[in-house]
């Protein structure tokens, strides 16, 4: 079983500042990685995604992630923040070896809050 | 080209009532998959249909919740009769089988539950 840990469940900073969200996860099996973000009204969008290859994974706006295996952590950086980033961010993981059609696991959701 | 969407998008009913919420794919996906999320809790998985046929249902919490997609396009969840738990949003993702070991999910909006 898989499960994943966003122990901040808010995150108010100021726009331009830099910010991090936190995801650490626990699995028996090697992994997918992912955060979404849900602005306001909308769905849920991939951000970025980590399947194999180089640790540091770029998305888009501006974000990106880093895995580290040994610390089973996903944290979500960005160097100067806006307005507009002002959504709830979900880190998940999946199990790659179940196949292409892979459940995700969530974490409870990180609300970023920027402020002026 | 249309994305995945959900009807309604708000539904407030009363404690055992039945509801019924739909969810059409991206035209293709033969993917289709049904999560929730409980007020401040994480969004979990329910269900997984490969084009007519679940693949895993191991997320439905019991049997007052019934998922088809007859034809393998649109699906609904039924929920009958609802209690005061089952409130939450709930989403809908699709996903097209590429031959890898990865196929992206992409997310409506939710159809927000509310059960009073």
């Amino acid at each position: 079983a898989q499960s994943v840990t966003q122990l901040d469940s808010q995150v108010p900073v100021f726009e331009e500042a830099p910010v991090e969200l936190r995801c650490n996860y626990s699995s028996s099996v090697s992994v997918y990685l992912f955060w979404y973000v849900q602005y306001p009204n909308q769905g849920l969008q991939l951000l970025l995604k980590y399947l194999s290859g180089s640790t540091l994974v770029k998305g888009i706006n501006g974000f990106e992630a880093e895995f580290n295996k040994s610390q089973t952590s996903f944290h979500l950086r960005k160097p100067s923040v806006h307005i507009s980033d002002t959504a709830e961010y979900f880190c998940a993981v999946s199990d790659y070896l179940t196949g292409g059609g892979n459940k995700l696991t969530f974490g409870t959701g990180t609300q970023l809050k920027v402020e002026l | 080209e249309a994305g995945v969407t959900q009807f309604p998008s708000h539904s407030v009913i009363e404690k055992g009532q039945t509801v019924t919420l739909r969810c059409d794919p991206i035209s293709g996906h033969d993917n289709l998959y049904w999560y929730r999320r409980v007020m401040g809790k994480e969004i979990k998985f329910l269900l997984h249909f490969v084009k007519e046929s679940k693949q895993d249902e191991s997320g439905m919490p019991n049997n007052r919740f019934l998922a088809e997609r007859t034809g393998g396009t649109y699906s609904t969840l039924k929920v009958q009769p609802a209690e005061l738990e089952d409130s939450g949003v709930y989403f809908c993702a699709s996903s097209q089988d590429t031959g890898g070991t990865y196929y992206e999910q992409y997310f409506g909006p939710g159809t927000r539950l509310t059960v009073t």
